[in-house]
C-alpha cells in the first residue's frame, strides 16, 4: 500500500497563477483534510471531506478550492495565488470520524509563489 | 491566543538524558489529546495517546491535566534518533484535530 501521496512534490507558481494539488490514499478512509504548514503556526486546516461528493471549509480556507469526486481522491485548488500562500500543504486522511485522531499525512507539497 | 500552545524549543540535550515538553489548550471543552511527532521536512506521525491516568511506551510518558488544561510528553534515555519536532494535538468537537506549533527536540551524541 501506498498510503497517501501528493503530487506535486514541489512547485514555484508566480502570483495569479492557478494550480491543483492531488492527494491519492489506498486506504478506503471516508475522511479526508487539506492543511498548510507555516514555520511557528501549527498545521492548519483548510478543507476536509467526511465522504465522496462531500467537503466542508476549515479554519482558513479562504483562496482555496476542493473537491473530492472519488473517495480515494481529494483536490486542492489555488485559483490565483497570492505569495501568502507559499506553504508547505499536507493531505491527511482518517478511516473516519471516530478514527479521526490518527490521520495518515502525504509526504507535503513545497509551494512558493513569487 | 492559540487554541494549542507549545514552547518551540529548540531543546537541546545529550544522549541518555531525560527530557520534557509540555503543551497547553485554551479549550476546556477539548476531548482528546495526542502527540505526533515530525522528522525534518518530513510528514507528521501520530506518537501517541494521552490519557487522565497517564500513559507510557517505552521511554515515552504522556499526562494530561485537566484542571490545568495541559498535557505533557517525557521522554526517558534519549536517543539520536528521537530528534523530531513534537507536536501536541487536540481532538474537539466534530472530530477535527488543531495542532500545536511544535516543540523542536536536538538530541546530541
Amino acid at each position: 500500500n501506498a498510503g497517501v501521496t501528493q503530487t506535486p512534490k514541489f512547485r514555484v507558481l508566480k502570483t495569479g497563477q492557478s494550480m491543483t494539488l492531488l492527494c491519492a490514499q489506498d486506504m478506503n478512509h471516508e475522511y479526508m483534510y487539506w492543511y498548510r504548514q507555516d514555520p511557528g503556526m501549527g498545521l492548519r486546516l483548510i478543507h476536509y471531506s467526511v465522504g465522496e461528493g462531500t467537503t466542508a471549509k476549515g479554519e482558513v480556507p479562504d483562496g482555496y478550492n476542493v473537491s473530492r469526486l472519488k473517495k480515494q481522491n481529494f483536490l486542492l485548488g489555488l485559483e490565483s495565488a497570492a505569495p501568502s500562500q507559499t506553504s508547505v500543504y499536507f493531505c491527511a486522511s482518517s478511516y473516519d470520524g471516530t478514527g479521526a485522531y490518527e490521520q495518515y499525512f502525504g509526504p507535503g507539497t513545497r509551494l512558493t509563489v513569487t | 491566543r492559540k487554541e494549542v500552545e507549545q514552547d518551540p524549543g529548540p531543546f537541546n540535550v545529550p544522549e541518555g538524558a531525560t527530557v520534557a515538553f509540555n503543551c497547553t489548550y485554551s479549550n476546556s471543552a477539548s476531548q482528546s489529546f495526542f502527540w505526533y511527532r515530525q522528522d525534518c521536512r518530513k510528514e507528521p506521525k501520530l506518537l501517541m495517546s494521552v490519557y487522565s491516568s497517564g500513559n507510557e511506551d517505552g521511554r515515552f510518558t504522556a499526562q494530561l491535566n485537566r484542571a490545568s488544561q495541559y498535557i505533557s510528553l517525557l521522554i526517558r534515555d534519549s536517543k539520536l534518533s528521537d530528534s523530531a519536532t513534537y507536536l501536541c494535538v487536540v481532538l474537539n468537537a466534530g472530530n477535527m484535530l488543531t495542532f500545536g506549533g511544535g516543540t523542536r527536540l536536538m538530541v546530541k551524541p
